[in-house]
């Protein structure tokens, strides 16, 4: 049974800071990983699908990489700002179906 | 082009009813999956729809049922509610069915379900 973790769980920094969100997963059979943004009481915003093939992806000030073998992902933002306050989550998809296994989120809080 | 919508936005019930929370995907998608969304589990899949035919399910009981119509619309229902069924519940809408890049998952706002 796939298990995603996200560290840290909380993370607070102050604006303009580079920082790293980690994501990890048991099972390195995945189709693909994506990454996602929630605000409070709000849905999940995508920021980032890797494939299984990929070795990164990168969108703005984004940049998530995968290490399959390993199974590990993590999410580089540059920069940052109070407006990237919220939660980060990750999702794999192990099979054909669409099912997705989240980690716990890194709440993320960038103070101005 | 119109993201994914669930209705309603809120919802609260009395333990023991039945609710039944809708899904419209983007248009041109044709798989819708729901979670759950709760402080002490997280997300967690309910179950997928592609082209008609629950094709995933995830281990909750089976009072959670969905079904998807020919249009692409779903629509989840939870009989016999229970105090522990209070969540988010999710939508997410995908173009495609499979291992390829139109499996990108798109989220609904979600529906908040409190159930007294």
């Amino acid at each position: 049974k796939q298990e995603v973790t996200q560290i840290p769980a909380a993370l607070s920094v102050p604006e303009g800071e580079n920082l790293v969100l980690n994501c990890s997963f048991t099972d390195s059979a995945i189709y693909n990983l994506q990454w996602f943004r929630q605000d409070p009481g709000k849905g999940l915003t995508s920021l980032l699908l890797i494939q299984s093939s990929q070795r990164e992806q990168t969108s703005g000030r984004l940049n998530a990489s995968l290490d399959k073998s390993s199974g590990r992902s993590t999410l580089y933002i540059a920069a940052s700002q109070p407006g990237d306050s919220a939660t980060y989550l990750c999702a794999v998809k192990n099979n054909a179906g669409n099912m997705l296994t989240f980690g716990g989120g890194t709440r993320l809080m960038v103070k101005p | 082009k119109a993201g994914v919508t669930q209705t309603p936005r809120y919802l609260i019930k009395t333990r023991g009813q039945q609710v039944t929370l809708s899904c419209s995907p983007i248009s041109g998608h044709r798989s819708v999956s729901w979670y759950q969304q709760t402080p002490g589990q997280g997300l967690q899949f309910l179950f997928e729809y592609f082209s008609e035919t629950q094709r995933n399910k995830g281990n909750f009981p089976g009072r959670f049922s969905g079904r998807q119509f020919s249009n692409s619309r779903s629509e989840m229902n939870v009989s016999t509610l229970e105090l522990g069924d209070s969540a988010l519940y999710l939508c997410a809408s995908s173009l495609g069915h499979g291992s390829g890049m139109n499996t990108e998952a798109f989220f609904g706002q979600g529906t908040r379900l409190t159930v007294v």
